[in-house]
């Protein structure tokens, strides 16, 4: 069971918009505006996409945008796009015993 | 251009230990701090540990805390991670990240992942 909670998979059309959720608590996502989303290709090492819970990484566009309300943070992603596909995991900054704590990935299909 | 490097495939029987290396180029080791993550098959991302410049020390997740030792060559740039009483559960590929910065709260950028399979 991973520390942060995601949505399995998400799926969405060229062109539409999907949002995917983070949720965890008040030692982690709602204690410190140290949200980051990475990217993960299949057989490939993670990229980071979004840091800081709003910030783009470099490389990506305006069509990548994060949030935060209370316990839980979100990664949307416009204009959907076939390159889109892959495997995204939330992580955040922790005062538990995890000092990092990632959420458990969410797989976008594009259909 | 910053880059992690990381030491080949790993196989190892039940029991045994495995040290992963991991090698920086393009910054040094004194300037950032180094953790360690892994991914089991078919599963999520799962922090191990890392050095915290808040503590000044390496610190491990509670999960490997008597089983993993991290250290750091930095005449080298070249940080290792050992795990010892190794499981079938601990096949996983197993990557080097790092914060650039003690204010970066990020991971970026990552090595290239070294895959461990322990089997009799």
């Amino acid at each position: 069971q991973s520390a942060l909670a995601q949505p399995a998979s998400v799926s969405g059309s060229p062109g539409q918009s999907i949002t995917i959720s983070c949720t965890g608590s008040s030692n982690d996502v709602g204690r410190y505006d140290y949200v980051s989303w990475y990217r993960q290709y299949p057989d490939k090492a993670p990229d980071l996409v979004i840091f800081d819970v709003t910030h783009r990484a470099s490389g990506f566009s305006n069509r990548f945008s994060g949030s935060k309300s209370g316990n839980t943070a979100s990664l949307t992603i416009s204009g959907l796009r076939a390159e889109d596909e892959a495997d995204y995991y939330c992580c955040s900054y922790s005062r538990g015993d995890f000092k990092w704590v990632f959420g458990g990935g969410t797989k976008l299909t594009v259909l | 251009q910053i880059h992690l490097t990381q030491s080949g495939a790993e196989v190892k029987k039940p029991g045994a230990s495995v040290k992963v290396s991991c090698k920086v180029f393009g910054y040094t080791l004194r300037e950032s701090t180094l953790h360690w993550v892994r991914q089991a098959p078919g599963k999520g991302l799962e922090w191990m540990g890392g050095f915290d410049p808040g503590e000044g020390e390496i610190l491990y997740a509670q999960k490997f805390q008597d089983r993993v030792t991290m250290t750091e060559d930095t005449s080298t740039d070249t940080a290792y991670m050992e795990l010892s009483r190794l499981r079938s559960e601990d096949t996983a590929i197993y990557y080097c990240t790092t914060r650039l910065s003690p204010v970066y709260y990020w991971f970026d950028p990552w090595g290239q992942g070294t895959p461990v399979t322990v089997s009799s």
